[in-house]
């Protein structure tokens, strides 16, 4: 099966880092461009980071550039998503998604960030 | 990067049709063949319904379809089914090389 977990998520505070990883299975994570999408409580999906099958292209929303890393490890069908100087906007849900066809056609279940003091 | 737009809700009963607009710019959605629309229900992950502006994922009813035209995409639901009743979000590609959501669409099956 086809499948995407996340882990890594919780209660950081405001400045604080954090950092996300996503484990895939039922496929060969080098073979796919992958994303970062986000939906804070109630609100709509936000579309946070990409990058490419060999990681050596990366691209950012505004509201993360300089503060967010995405990566992947190729070898441990990994991907993550390092984030510093955390502010209390980026309380969100954190999916990440398979690249396919310029569509995200798989997701994880995604995992809870929340930050507060 | 500002988000697609998207009505906030549309409302149909079962069997009417409903289309939900998605508007964007010449970076955006003008230029790119690049649009998908997203079906989530609450709790739940989202869902791919429509792909390249048009093309429907394996397993989605041939009731959803996809159109453009100039800065606009469009998501036409055909004979409505109560469980079609969640929240629809586009996404294109952009000019810049990033990914653009709109701000979703709450749809209530009557």
């Amino acid at each position: 099966e086809v499948q995407l977990v996340e882990s890594g998520g919780g209660l950081v505070q405001p400045g604080g880092s954090l950092r996300l990883s996503c484990a895939a299975s039922g496929f060969t994570l080098r073979s796919y461009w992958m994303h970062w999408v986000r939906q804070a409580p109630g609100k709509g999906l936000v579309w946070v980071s990409q990058i490419n099958k060999d990681a050596t292209s990366t691209k950012y929303a505004d509201s993360v550039k300089g503060r967010f890393t995405i990566s992947r490890d190729n070898a441990k069908n990994t991907l993550y998503l390092q984030m510093n100087s955390l502010r209390a906007e980026d309380t969100a849900v954190y999916y990440c998604a398979r690249d396919g066809h310029y569509a995200y056609n798989v997701w994880g279940q995604g995992t809870l960030v929340t930050v507060s003091s | 990067q500002s988000a697609l737009t998207q009505p906030p809700s549309v409302s149909g009963s079962p069997g009417q049709s409903v289309t939900i607009s998605c508007t964007g710019t010449s970076s955006d959605v003008g230029s790119y063949n690049r649009v998908s629309w997203y079906q989530q229900s609450p709790g739940t992950a989202p869902k791919v319904i429509i792909y390249e502006v048009s093309n429907r994922p394996s397993g989605v009813p041939d009731r959803f379809s996809g159109s453009k035209s100039g800065n606009t995409a469009s998501l036409t639901i055909s004979g409505l089914q109560a469980e079609d009743e969640a929240d629809y979000y586009c996404n294109s590609y952009t000019s810049d090389s990033t990914w653009v959501f709109g701000g979703g669409t709450k749809l209530t099956v009557l």
